[in-house]
């Protein structure tokens, strides 16, 4: 199975900031990444599919970007309404056993 | 609108069972894959199973594998988890998700989540 890791687990941040957020899989799986928002006490949201493209929706200051094993999500620049917990998700495996990483939790500094 | 509502989550003993079920609206539901994906209190989120637009491909999670059943019916814009032999470990808000993209492969829609806990 293909293992995924975010780094970090936590960080705060203060509105305005830009964020950068990482994970790795534990073999190729080219582009085959999401990225996902989730607050607390509800549904996980699509932020960025196929690694670097943005949902229909999602505002342009998040993006996407990677390929391989390393991937990256960015926040340009931090919205109250971004802190939140964002998980990255392979769609690579066939079939999908598809797994998440362990999610990064972004908190107000 | 996509709209994705989950039901029947509720207190089971161990080595009890359940059935989720999840209805569908605002789109052809007929057309894409459906999943279910659970997330343990506190805790990150766990892909469960997948099931083909017209049942032919079905998959779970070795968690789940064998205790777990995913069907669907195209004519009640419906998805289903039957889950058998509950144990503690699978107590969790399950959400259904729908495989969006050309091919299938981003969760782009999510219900609200069901909650199923598994205690004596």
């Amino acid at each position: 199975d293909i293992q995924m890791t975010q780094s970090p687990s936590s960080l705060s941040a203060s509105v305005g900031d830009r964020v950068t957020i990482t994970c790795r899989a534990s073999q190729s799986i080219s582009s085959y990444l999401n990225w996902y928002q989730q607050k607390p006490g509800k549904a996980p949201k699509l932020l960025i599919y196929a690694a670097s493209s943005l949902q229909s929706g999602v505002p342009s200051r998040f993006s996407g970007s990677g390929s391989g094993t390393d991937f990256t999500l960015t926040i340009s620049s931090l919205q109250p309404e971004d802190f939140a917990t964002y998980y990255c998700q392979q769609s690579y495996s066939t079939p999908p056993l598809w797994t998440f990483g362990p999610g990064t939790k972004v908190d107000i500094k | 609108e996509v709209q994705l509502v989950e039901s029947g989550g509720g207190l089971v003993k161990p080595g009890g069972s359940l059935r989720l079920s999840c209805a569908a609206s605002g789109f052809t539901f007929s057309s894409y894959s459906m999943n279910w994906v659970r997330q343990a209190p506190g805790k990150g989120l766990e892909w469960v199973s997948s099931i083909s637009s017209s049942s032919s491909y079905i998959y779970y999670a070795d968690s789940v594998k064998g205790r777990f059943t995913i069907s669907r019916d195209n004519a009640k814009n419906s998805l289903y988890l039957q889950m058998n032999s509950l144990r503690a470990e699978d107590t969790a808000v399950y959400y259904c998700a729908r495989g969006g993209g050309e091919q299938r492969k981003k969760l782009d829609y999510w219900g609200q989540g069901t909650l199923v806990t598994v205690s004596s």
